[in-house]
């Protein structure tokens, strides 16, 4: 069971839009609609942004929105606010959950 | 409002075994899922293991010779024992709710720092 792989960083002015991705395997990402997102500001809780793969818990901004195709599901900001700039972490079932890589997003 | 708390020894030495408890307030035990997931000194987040309230485990099978995770309904708590630690389980470990086996965690606990050192 090996980590998601996601991109390091993404970096977007106010008001873009930004999308991270998040690939996994047949196994994985492919085989289930179980795909969730966390957002984690350094020394803070982190939070659900997104659960099976598009859903949005109650009181998270419209601004972020979740897809998927094949191995790879996405998280895409629009709208990008400096409150935007934390790490975000995927999450995956895979038989048991495995976490992404997790992506550092940098407001410019 | 659902609350949970990590408590424990914040300070482990290497070869003994960590063990942290999950104190839940404000909501029951009954029909969620309770993981343990840490988040090591500048890397990413690692899930540990979930107990379900009717007592059945799952485990990250790269842990899962050392981990056990167990249960206390009568005083809401759920535990975490990782044996034979090292150095690199030296992270922040956090307790979280989820509603399912999947883990969208939606309630977190604000985690705690264990370092392995003699």
């Amino acid at each position: 069971q090996s980590a998601l792989t996601q991109p390091a960083s993404v970096s977007g002015s106010p008001g873009q839009s930004i999308t991270i991705s998040c690939t996994g395997t047949s196994s994985d990402v492919g085989s289930y609609n179980l795909v969730s997102w966390y957002q984690h500001h350094p020394g803070k809780v982190p939070k659900l942004m997104i659960y099976e793969v598009s859903k949005r818990p109650s009181g998270v901004s419209n601004r972020f929105s979740g897809s998927k195709s094949g191995n790879t599901a996405s998280l895409t900001i629009s709208g990008l606010q400096a409150e935007d700039e934390a790490d975000y972490y995927c999450c995956s079932y895979a038989g048991s959950p495995v976490f992404g890589t997790g992506t550092k997003v940098t407001v410019l | 409002q659902v609350q949970l708390q990590e408590s424990g020894p914040g300070l482990v030495k290497p070869s003994e075994t960590l063990s942290l408890t999950c104190t839940v307030s404000g909501g029951s035990i009954s029909n969620y899922y309770w993981s343990w997931i840490r988040q090591p000194p500048g890397k990413g987040l690692e899930w540990i293991g979930y107990i379900y309230y009717s007592g059945s485990t799952n485990y990250n099978p790269s842990l899962k010779s050392r981990v056990t995770i167990s249960l206390d309904t009568s005083k809401n708590q759920f535990s975490l024992n990782l044996s034979s630690v090292t150095a690199a389980d030296t992270a922040v470990y956090y307790c979280a709710r989820s509603g399912s086996y999947a883990l969208p965690a939606d309630y977190w606990g604000q985690g705690t720092l264990v370092t392995v050192s003699s």
